[in-house]
């Protein structure tokens, strides 16, 4: 089976540019999210999707960030404008998103943005 | 106060040691809870999921005191393979409100 797909797998960018991340689940799962994670942190939930329907975004910071999954299956992150502080590494995972282990969360290789 | 909190590290055992991990959540609304470890690196994979009381997985065992609010995970017989930051998660009510702890760090030496 495959596993969750993520590119770029790398980004550097100069402060004030944009970027936008891409991430393919694993067939069949219906609940995507996205993370943040900076170095020497747990990851930071930024947004989770259930189907194309957004489930919580109360941590994006929605003047900069944005995402959608229109089709209920892949999805993008954007940044604009980047500021140094949103250097890290950028996450995204899927689940089932019901039954039992529903909320069991397998995550892709994710992308490290630097920002400059 | 964050909402989950792990034992800081790092750790360092010798191999074949017993070691264990505790972790607590603030919000008493969570009802499920996850290990998961991480590599160097590398994108965090599950090692646990904790829906009751507790759970065991080979040399891993996971406890759950909801009274106390927290988690803990015990390692035995420890191998090299095992160092890897873990950290835990806890999931609020709906299946929503995934909050992440900041990870504890195992080194495991021969």
């Amino acid at each position: 089976e495959a596993g969750v797909a993520q590119s770029p797998r790398y980004k550097i960018i100069e402060k004030r540019q944009s970027v936008a991340f891409w991430c393919n689940p694993i067939s069949g799962h219906a609940t995507l999210y996205w993370y943040q994670q900076i170095l020497g942190q747990g990851p930071k939930l930024l947004i989770q999707f259930q189907n194309n329907g957004v489930v919580d975004d109360s941590q994006l910071p929605k003047d900069r960030f944005s995402a959608e999954r229109l089709k209920g299956v892949d999805s993008t992150l954007k940044i604009q404008p980047a500021k140094l502080e949103d250097s890290a590494v950028y996450l995204c995972a899927s689940s089932l998103g019901w039954g039992q282990n529903g909320y069991e969360q397998y995550f892709g290789p994710g992308t490290r943005l630097t920002v400059t | 106060r964050k909402e989950v909190e792990q034992d800081p590290g790092p750790f360092n055992v010798p191999e074949g040691a017993t070691v264990a991990f505790n972790c607590t959540y603030s919000n008493s609304a969570s009802q499920s809870f996850f290990w998961y470890r991480q590599d160097c690196r590398k994108e965090p994979k599950l090692l646990m999921s904790v829906y009751s009381s507790g759970n065991e997985d080979g040399r891993f065992t996971a406890q759950l005191n909801r009274a106390s609010q927290y988690i803990s995970l015990l390692i035995r017989d420890s191998k090299l393979s095992d160092s890897a930051t873990y950290l835990c998660v806890a999931l609020g009510a709906y299946g929503q409100n995934f909050v992440f702890g900041p990870g504890t760090r195992l080194s495991v030496l021969p």
